[in-house]
Order: structure tokens, then C-alpha cells, then sequence
């Protein structure tokens, strides 16, 4: 059973540039989250998608957007990228809305320069 | 501002022995809590969940809950040099609430 996709692996980015990531949850998996991790802050929320629609989202600025398209395969995008911004981004699926059985995939080591 | 508060580290424990590892949160109002797993360069993977106050054993991992202390603890039995990584606590409001806060994650040091 494939687990979660994400895409690239790596990433260097120059500041106010965008970049958009993606994520192929579980098959099957309906419900996709978006985290953060970084070393002084840990692993932080970003925003959570269930069949196509935003559920929750964490206390980053508007320049943090997603999706989430029909096959439950979800984009996050960055616009305007800040050196800040430099972080490794975290995809999660679980079978349905709500924290039981999260799998993350490999992530995306974001470099803003 | 819910939060999540863990021990940094590193905690150094000799192979075989048991390592414990603590976490409090600061919403009453949480109903649901995992222990995720973290090596070095990998994203985190889940061990432990425990939804009600006591103990939930799964093989050499038990994970301990107090509602009333705000407290979770892990404990690994017999202790190996593969369970060298971080072990980042979450906890998540419940049904419905996919949204999970986490620890900053305790590192884990086993010796041979």
C-alpha cells in the first residue's frame, strides 16, 4: 500500500519568489494536513482539507494557501517568500476527519535564500 | 493559546533500561493523544494513541494518561539504540478535530 507521496523532496526557493508544494495521500484517505517544522518551533498546523473543503486552519499569514482537488491529492502554496519561510512542510492523511491514524509523508525541505 | 510542553533533552538512558517521557498540555478540554516517533531527517511516525485516563500497553511502549494532572507519559521498556530519535507528544481536542498540537519533542538517547 503506497503511503504519502510528497513532491519534490527538496526545494531552494529566492525570497519573494512562490512555490507550491503537493501531497498524494493514503488511497482512500479523505482528510489532508498541512504542517510546519522548523527547529524552534516545532511542528506547527497549517491548515487541514476534507474532501475538497479548508476544515481548520493555523495562525499563518495569508501568503499560506491550499487545496485539496477530487481525488483528495492537495496543493500548498507560498506566495511571496520570506527567509522565514525556510522550513521542512509536513503532509498528513488519515482515513476521515479527525486525529486517529495520521501518516506524514517524507516532506518538503523548503530553502528560501 | 493551547500548548504542549515537553523536555527537550537529550535524555540519556543505557540499553535495557526503561526511558520515560513526559508531556503536559495546557487545554482541559483535550480528548485525544499520540506519541509520535521521529529519526533524525525523517517526518514523524505515530507509536502511541490513548484517548482515556490509565495505561495503554503495546508491545515494550506503554503510554500513561492523567486528565485530572494534564499529563502523558511514554515509557519504552528494555530500551534499544534504535529508539534513538525524538518522541514528539500531540494532543488533539477530540472527534472531529483533526488539528493536533504538538511538543517541541524529547530526544531520546539509548547507549549500547
Amino acid at each position: 500500500k503506497a503511503g504519502v507521496t510528497q513532491t519534490p523532496r527538496y526545494l531552494i526557493k529566492t525570497r519573494g519568489q512562490q512555490v507550491t508544494l503537493s501531497c498524494s495521500p493514503i488511497s482512500g484517505h479523505r482528510s489532508v494536513s498541512w504542517y510546519q517544522q522548523t527547529p524552534g518551533q516545532g511542528l506547527q498546523f497549517l491548515f487541514e482539507y476534507f474532501s475538497e473543503t479548508q476544515r481548520n486552519k493555523g495562525n499563518f499569514p495569508g501568503r499560506f494557501s491550499g487545496r485539496q482537488f477530487s481525488n483528495s491529492r492537495s496543493e500548498m502554496n507560498v506566495s511571496t517568500l520570506e527567509l522565514g519561510d525556510s522550513a521542512l512542510y509536513l503532509c498528513a492523511s488519515s482515513l476521515d476527519s479527525g486525529p486517529y491514524g495520521y501518516t506524514f509523508g517524507s516532506g518538503t525541505r523548503l530553502t528560501v535564500v | 493559546q493551547k500548548e504542549v510542553e515537553q523536555n527537550s533533552g537529550p535524555l540519556s538512558v543505557p540499553e535495557g533500561a526503561i526511558a520515560s517521557l513526559n508531556c503536559t498540555y495546557s487545554d482541559r478540554g483535550s480528548q485525544s493523544f499520540f506519541w509520535y516517533r521521529q529519526y533524525s531527517g525523517k517526518s514523524p511516525e505515530l507509536i502511541m494513541s490513548i484517548y482515556s485516563n490509565g495505561d495503554k500497553e503495546d508491545g515494550r511502549f506503554t503510554a500513561q494518561l492523567n486528565k485530572a494532572s494534564q499529563y502523558v507519559s511514554l515509557l519504552i521498556r528494555d530500551s534499544q539504540p534504535s529508539d534513538s530519535a525524538t518522541y514528539l507528544c500531540a494532543v488533539s481536542l477530540g472527534s472531529g478535530y483533526s488539528t493536533l498540537t504538538f511538543g517541541k519533542g524529547t530526544m531520546l538517547l539509548v547507549s549500547p
